[in-house]
């Protein structure tokens, strides 16, 4: 069941620019929201998340923008940096379940 | 390092082997999920377990697939009679009480021959 989906399988930046990272879901019952990191070989290492009652969460570089109607959340990287080259998953979380989305290949190019 | 540990990190066997894989938590986690992840797909949830009391299966999951964990810390996941679907990375992570956050292991690599 595809309740979480993140449409670019692959995204090309430019060191110093902005990075979105999109993340579509149908499950009106979650209620809070996390972004994960991924390099090869290695397991997902936590990024920032999000709770249904807000909006917008910054943490450095990283934002992530939660429009709940549109059931939609995006990550913003700003500026990239070649360290920034990974998968990145959304994961939405209810009932003590987190719900991965397929993953988007981040690039930046220096 | 009081991290996830998963062992073994790469296992290699041949269809209709069982293997087993261990997971330890960070101390005091009292959540503890397993999670398989294929090439291209986010990581698929397996099993779920709070203290020692396994709440929760994939209903996609195959009873060839048993996890334990008999004293609320380490884990274990154990495929039966292997075949080469199951190939694919096997994910840990353990979450504290009253956090929404997962922290996952490295992971262990299988590869059915």
């Amino acid at each position: 069941d595809q309740q979480v989906k993140q449409n670019s399988p692959s995204l090309s930046v430019q060191e110093g620019r902005i990075s979105i990272l999109n993340c579509d879901y149908t499950n009106s019952m979650f209620d809070y929201f996390l972004w994960y990191k991924k390099y090869p070989a290695e397991g997902p290492t936590f990024l920032i998340s999000i709770s249904s009652i807000k909006d917008k969460n910054e943490d450095g570089r990283f934002t992530v923008f939660l429009n709940k109607s549109a059931k939609h959340l995006s990550l913003h990287i700003v500026p990239s940096q070649p360290g920034d080259s990974a998968v990145y998953f959304c994961a939405p979380y209810t009932g003590n379940q987190f719900y991965f989305g397929t993953g988007t290949s981040l690039t930046v190019i220096p | 390092d009081t991290g996830v540990s998963q062992d073994p990190r790469h296992k290699i066997t041949k269809r209709g082997q069982n293997v087993t894989f261990r997971c330890d938590p960070i101390s005091e986690h009292n959540r503890l999920y397993w999670y398989r992840q294929t090439l291209g797909q986010g990581p698929e949830f397996l099993t779920y377990f709070q203290n020692e009391a396994q709440l929760e299966k994939s209903r996609l999951l195959s009873d060839r697939f048993s996890a334990e964990r008999p004293k609320g810390s380490f884990s274990t996941l154990e495929i039966q009679r292997t075949e080469q679907g199951d190939s694919a990375m096997y994910l840990c992570a353990s979450s504290p009480r009253g956090l929404k956050k997962l922290f996952f292991g490295s992971g262990t690599q299988l590869s059915v021959l």
